[in-house]
């Protein structure tokens, strides 16, 4: 199983309220990836768990909060979020940190905020 | 820092036509360079990887030759087909970031692909 799966594929959602994105993966993978990516443009880093612990936050805003309850998961929690964060939201996960393990990505969730 | 640099696109090509994706990088150590490839709608997908120099990547027909004296990662097919629109992502692995030393993909802009019949 070579699969990164996401839910849901698309979110709607107004500015107050909460939602969170859900992430997973069987591949026994220890790194997980949150990416943002606007139309035309490469995925942006948000956040990186590296053995279920928070390694990077890219200075994402708050309104955005991952979690990592365990290797195989990964959440993205939304609240209040404003307009311009609509995007495609990328989950990615990889067998390690080092330089020479590709990433492997899910088909996304396609979020637009009113 | 590091960076990739990307011809822009759209690249438009007949099929069976030959295909070149330039990919030139900047990078202080010794990176590892991947090809992504997104098709529409969907998420990014390798394509194939290189991770020292001299090393060819190869899947599905293309191929990619890391070129450290030129620093580039050029991507080639020799015959296109339909099937392979889609935006094309050039990436590097360098140097470690955040706690624990994780190596963070650094992606080139993209190049749009479109491949008419």
């Amino acid at each position: 199983d070579t699969e990164v799966t996401q839910t849901p594929k698309h979110l709607v959602m107004g500015m107050t309220n909460k939602k969170s994105l859900k992430c997973e993966q069987h591949m026994g993978h220890r790194a997980m990836y949150w990416y943002k990516q606007k139309a035309k443009k490469p995925p942006e880093l948000m956040f990186v768990y590296s053995y279920e612990k928070l390694s990077i936050n890219e200075s994402v805003p708050s309104r955005f909060s991952p979690e990592c309850p365990n290797s195989s998961l990964l959440n993205l929690h939304l609240h209040a979020l404003q307009p311009e964060d609509s995007a495609l939201y990328l989950c990615a996960s990889s067998r390690g940190t080092a330089s020479s393990y590709e990433q492997y990505f899910g088909p996304g969730t396609r979020l637009t905020v009113t | 820092g590091d960076s990739v640099t990307q011809m822009e696109g759209p690249v438009t090509l007949s099929e069976e036509a030959f295909l070149t994706i330039n990919c030139t990088y900047t990078a202080t150590g010794y990176p590892s360079l991947f090809w992504y490839v997104q098709y529409p709608g969907e998420g990014l997908q390798l394509l194939l990887k290189a991770t020292k120099a001299d090393d060819k990547g190869s899947n599905k027909g293309f191929e990619a030759t890391y070129r450290k004296e030129t620093t580039s990662f050029h991507l080639e097919k020799g015959s296109v087909q339909v099937s392979d629109s889609a935006v094309y992502f050039c990436a590097l692995s360098d140097q470690g970031r955040g706690e624990g030393g994780s190596y963070i993909p650094t992606f080139g802009r993209g190049t749009s692909l479109i491949v008419h019949p």
